[in-house]
């Protein structure tokens, strides 16, 4: 069965570090993989879209890899801030799905000062 | 950037109301909607994708006639619940994507909290 895995336990780390989110994917062929933050009660806000021919993408103090052949992708936030504090969805967008877009379950990450 | 505007954000009713969700592009021309529900602690599920001025495609085990979707214009797609009960008590986000296809990022509204008494 299709599924899309991040780690369900909440990473805590402190003000400063770079945090690493990572997110699996079985019996998907994505053509794009994308990241989202979504904070309590809110939507999710996009952050970075990566294609299936790409390693890596950056934005600012983020950096998302993308590996097929280990159907992963890790996402990065360098000099993390306690703003940075929110749930982090990684979706799919698989090649013959008629372009929908399939969400993991989500990381919530909690920067301490 | 690109900004969705979704209205109620929260809706608390009665059971057997119908309800009504409103969700606009505010600043581009969505040619394709997208209704997600999720529960707490879980992740979007998607319900139905609408084409402007198309019927939308429901995704499997979503009943079409208890959430009807009308995407009427490059700006509006509104979802209605109809003869909601308790069990569509949920938290409801449109999203909407421009004329790109699918190489375009998606753009979420705020969602809407629905709780039927």
């Amino acid at each position: 069965s299709q599924k899309i895995e991040q780690n369900s336990e909440a990473l805590n780390i402190q003000e400063g570090k770079t945090a690493t989110l990572t997110c699996n994917y079985t019996n998907y062929s994505p053509a794009y993989l994308q990241w989202y933050r979504q904070d309590p009660g809110r939507g999710p806000v996009f952050l970075l879209l990566i294609r299936e021919n790409e390693k890596e993408k950056r934005k600012e103090r983020l950096k998302v890899t993308f590996d097929t052949t280990l159907k992963q992708s890790l996402f990065h936030i360098t000099a993390s801030q306690p703003a940075d504090s929110a749930t982090y969805l990684c979706a799919l967008v698989s090649t013959g799905t008629a372009s929908k877009l399939t969400f993991g379950t989500g990381t919530r990450l909690q920067v301490t000062l | 950037g690109a900004v969705v505007s979704q209205h109620p954000s929260w809706v608390i009713c009665k059971s057997g109301t119908s309800v009504k969700i409103e969700c606009r592009s505010l600043d581009f021309q969505a040619t394709t909607m997208f209704w997600y529900r999720q529960f707490p602690k879980q992740s979007l599920m998607l319900m139905a994708t609408s084409n402007e001025g198309s019927k939308a495609t429901y995704e499997q085990g979503v009943e079409k006639d208890k959430f009807l979707i009308n995407h009427a214009s490059l700006t509006l797609s509104t979802l209605t619940v109809t003869s909601a009960h308790p069990e569509d008590s949920s938290f409801y986000i449109c999203s909407a994507r421009g004329n790109r296809g699918i190489q375009q990022p998606q753009h979420f509204g705020d969602g809407t909290r629905l709780s039927i008494l």
